[in-house]
């Protein structure tokens, strides 16, 4: 168990609709990053979050968008859905403060548009 | 903008047959380079961190080692439970992102 924690797991929904999806960072982390992995491209970085302030954006399209609250949860909201936009969306969390910055991640939400 | 190329994409290996996955990569500065496991379904597992060029790790069956443009994880006398894909990913230098760019992964299968 990596301490990061995803909700929901899995998640079928049609084209066209909006979804929200949940992220726990291990306790005492203060960075977040949110990937999406399908099968032809891998492992993808969308978007990084350090202790509220974003920091970074990757390969995120418009129609997503991201946040973390005070108490450092995340929450990747994804809008007007594509079936292209079918994948397992991983949170990850670290604490580069320490110089460590490997991060850990999470089980995964795996999003089923229809 | 950082590459990371893994090769094989897949490796069959029978039980106790030593081997090696290759990870080749291009990045304007190297913070590190990190090896993860990933078994279907599931979330990337760590395993090792490489910072410089000579360093080299070891956890259990596994070596990590790391020149100034590859990387190399050793898998000795594997067994079934070693079966997964492995992914190679590079941080750079600069910056407060400390985000990674994952190579497409090499896909390992143990037989007994």
């Amino acid at each position: 168990d990596s301490g990061v924690t995803q909700t929901p797991k899995h998640l079928i929904t049609a084209t066209g609709q909006r979804v929200t999806l949940r992220c726990s960072p291990r306790s005492g982390d203060l960075s977040v990053y949110w990937y999406q992995q399908s099968l032809d491209q891998g492992l993808q970085f969308l978007i990084h979050y350090y202790n509220g302030e974003e920091r970074a954006k990757g390969n995120i399209l418009e129609r997503f968008s991201a946040q973390q609250f005070p108490d450092l949860h995340s929450e990747l909201n994804l809008s007007s859905l594509e079936l292209g936009d079918s994948a397992l969306y991983f949170c990850a969390s670290n604490f580069h403060s320490t110089g460590n910055t490997e991060a850990f991640f999470g089980q995964g939400t795996r999003l089923t548009v229809v | 903008e950082d590459q990371v190329t893994q090769s094989p994409e897949a490796l069959r290996l029978q039980e106790g047959e030593s081997s090696s996955l290759n990870c080749s990569y291009t990045v304007s500065g190297l913070r590190g380079l990190f090896w993860y496991r990933q078994d279907p379904g599931k979330g990337p597992e760590f395993l090792f961190t490489l910072y410089s060029a000579g360093e080299e790790k070891e956890k259990e069956r596994l070596k990590a080692t790391l020149t100034k443009k590859e990387s190399f994880l050793h898998i000795t006398a594997p067994k079934p439970e070693d079966s997964a894909t492995y992914l190679c990913a590079v941080q750079a230098n600069g910056g407060s992102n400390y985000k990674l760019t994952f190579g497409k992964g090499t896909l390992l299968t143990v037989n007994p």
